[in-house]
């Protein structure tokens, strides 16, 4: 069936370091499906960060960028440079070309350290 | 414009027990879904609404679990009698359309069952 895979369950890094958190998906219908980022911040709801709908082209929101690259199947999430503040965790979702439903990955836990 | 709220936020219950969730989604929204997410895993659809009609009940446990929206608002999801497997977070989300369309989240209602 159709699945997403976040292979990082939690990530560190140093406050003005850069960030990749890898997503990679799989869909068993033909066509190319959506891609969405969503951030979980401590003690509030999920929301949507970014998303995709055209393979090839790029997202952006609050510094990150995501491309989806429809060869890979992958869209990772990437930030030329964290702060304290983007701790949290985020996930990846998609929903396939025929599909009707948004499908999320596990998660990746973010921790920006000084 | 207010959120999505859920109510109670947290639930602690022995086996064998009944509970129910309760969702008020954004004033407008004609789609609603329900999300389980067991710990350390991503939100997993377990049943959503357009208006009042259930469009995928597919992953729903139909023989505990059950899900209602009878008038295109509210909606309310019991579980008939629990299992310590059911322990994790319950999501409601709702968003105008479905598909690509921008999922608003709430809160969650943190379920744990002994």
């Amino acid at each position: 069936g159709d699945s997403v895979t976040q292979t990082e369950g939690q990530v560190t890094v140093s406050e003005s370091k850069s960030l990749i958190i890898n997503c990679t998906y799989s869909a068993t219908s033909i066509g190319y499906p959506n891609l969405f980022w969503y951030v979980r911040y401590p003690g509030e709801g999920l929301q949507l960060l970014l998303k995709v709908i055209t393979a090839g082209q790029k997202g952006s929101s609050r510094g990150f960028e995501a491309t989806y690259n429809k060869e890979a199947t992958s869209f990772h999430l990437q930030k030329a440079s964290v702060q304290e503040s983007d701790s949290a965790v985020y996930y990846c979702a998609f929903i396939a070309n025929s599909g009707t439903y948004q499908r999320f990955g596990t998660g990746t836990k973010l921790q920006v350290v000084p | 414009e207010a959120g999505v709220t859920q109510s109670p936020r947290y639930a602690v219950l022995q086996e064998g027990q009944a509970v129910s969730f309760w969702c008020d989604p954004i004033s407008g929204h004609d789609t609603l879904y329900w999300y389980q997410q067991p710990r350390d895993q991503g939100p997993q659809l377990l049943v959503y609404f357009r208006d009042e009609a259930v469009i995928d009940n597919s992953q729903l446990p139909s023989d505990r679990f059950s899900a209602v929206r009878p008038k295109g608002t509210n909606s309310t999801l019991k579980i008939q009698s629990a299992k310590q497997g059911d322990t994790a977070t319950y999501l409601c989300a709702s968003s105008l359309g479905r598909g690509i369309a921008e999922q608003f989240f709430g809160p969650g209602t943190r379920l744990t069952v002994l």
